[in-house]
This record gives structure tokens, C-alpha cells and sequence, in this order.
């Protein structure tokens, strides 16, 4: 079946614009995660989604930073008044349940740049 | 924040020789996981190791780990040049979410 699709591939905005980041899991997948991937860097958790609830928002770095899902399926994880420190790729991944001994299955990310 | 540290950061090989990559991590886990990135983008599932296990094999991949030092290594065998790419080590802990926590990656070069 169909992966993970994450949209748009890249987005460039300009500092203080929102931005939405749209992220499509696996059919039948439960967990939903975002990772935010600075230039050179490994990854850093965002956010965790279990259906349409958000258990875990401990990696939001600010305010300005929120995520939703809907429908225990698709999820939008927005930027408001954007700053060139957000620049980064923002992978989106998702699994069947969500427990620790699971693959997480990504997407191919957005490439967001804020000038 | 990131788990810990990788090493080395990035490595050159000629086709064919084995690759290890080393990954520490500080806090108790679950599990830990290797992924592959190819082009900075979109992550690809390699092997995972639970906290009881000392060794695993897939294919060319062996990865094995120490939890007494808190330490993991990834080992490809005969390496191909399609091998390369960045391969990140992440850990899951005790919480019930399974969030990965990355390490900064090896950046891997085979050379044909």
C-alpha cells in the first residue's frame, strides 16, 4: 500500500508568515509522530499523536508551534509567525500502535526555508 | 534533545570493506533502532535491537549492543557503493509513546 506523503516537498516563506505542513500516515497506522531535521543534524521529536489525542508535546520547541490530527488519520502541523531558526526539514512518520518495540515508518519530509 | 553521540561523523571506504559505525546514548531504553537517510530526506527502517538482546543480524548488517556501556554498533559488510548515506542510531525509552531519540548520524562514502 501507499507510504507515508508529507506536503508540500518544500516550502519557502518569508520570516513571520504561517506555514502548514501537512503529513498523510499509513492507512490503520494510530501513532502519528513529527520530527523537525536541522542542516546536519539527526532528528528531534516534535510531537506524538495516539488516534486524535497528543500525549506527548514535550518537543514543541515554542508556542508558535502546534499540531492536529483528524479522523485518527491525516495531520497538519502549523508554524505561526515564522522565524529562520524553523528552517529545517520536518519528517512526519507513523505506526501501527504507537508502542516502543514498533518500525516508524517516514515520509519523505518538508523542506522548509524562512527567509 | 539529542541522545547521544555517533561515531565517527562522517566515513570514506572503498568498495567492499566493512563499515562500523558506533552510537552511546545516555539514558535506560526499550530498544534502539539504525536508520538509513538517503539525500537528507525521508528515513528507511533498517534493524532493531531490544534492551535484552546483545547482537542482531540482516542481510550485510550486523548491529550489536552493550547496554552496561550504553553503547551500540552497526556493522555492514561488503559494503556496496549504494551504501552510501547518512545512518542514524535512535533509542526508545521506558515511555510509552516509542518517540525515537536520534543521534547526530555517520555520514557514510563508498567509494566503487
Amino acid at each position: 500500500g501507499a507510504g507515508v506523503s508529507q506536503s508540500p516537498s518544500n516550502k519557502v516563506t518569508e520570516k513571520g508568515k504561517d506555514v502548514e505542513l501537512r503529513c498523510d500516515p499509513i492507512s490503520g497506522h494510530t501513532a502519528l509522530y513529527w520530527y523537525r531535521q536541522r542542516l546536519g543534524q539527526g532528528l528531534e521529536f516534535l510531537i506524538y499523536f495516539q488516534g486524535n489525542s497528543a500525549p506527548d508535546k514535550s518537543g514543541l520547541p515554542s508556542d508558535r508551534f502546534s499540531a492536529e490530527r483528524t479522523g485518527e488519520s491525516v495531520s497538519t502541523l502549523t508554524i505561526q509567525r515564522t522565524q529562520q531558526e524553523d528552517s529545517a526539514v520536518y519528517l512526519c512518520a507513523s505506526s501501527p500502535q504507537g508502542a516502543g518495540g514498533e518500525t516508524q515508518y517516514f515520509g519523505p519530509g518538508t523542506r522548509l526555508l524562512v527567509l | 534533545s539529542q541522545q547521544g553521540e555517533e561515531d565517527p561523523q562522517a566515513l570514506s571506504i572503498q568498495e567492499g570493506e566493512n563499515a562500523t559505525m558506533n552510537c552511546s546514548y545516555k539514558t535506560s531504553i526499550n530498544n534502539l533502532q539504525w536508520y538509513r537517510q538517503n539525500s537528507g530526506r525521508g528515513l528507511v527502517h533498517l534493524i532493531l535491537i531490544r534492551s535484552n538482546e546483545r547482537e542482531k543480524h540482516s542481510g550485510r548488517l550486523r548491529v550489536t549492543l552493550d547496554t552496561s556501556k550504553k553503547s551500540s554498533s552497526l556493522l555492514i559488510t561488503a559494503s556496496r557503493a549504494a551504501d552510501t548515506a547518512s545512518y542514524f542510531c535512535a533509542t526508545v525509552g521506558s515511555s510509552n509513546t516509542g518517540k525515537l531519540i536520534f543521534g547526530q548520524g555517520t555520514t557514510l562514502q563508498v567509494k566503487p
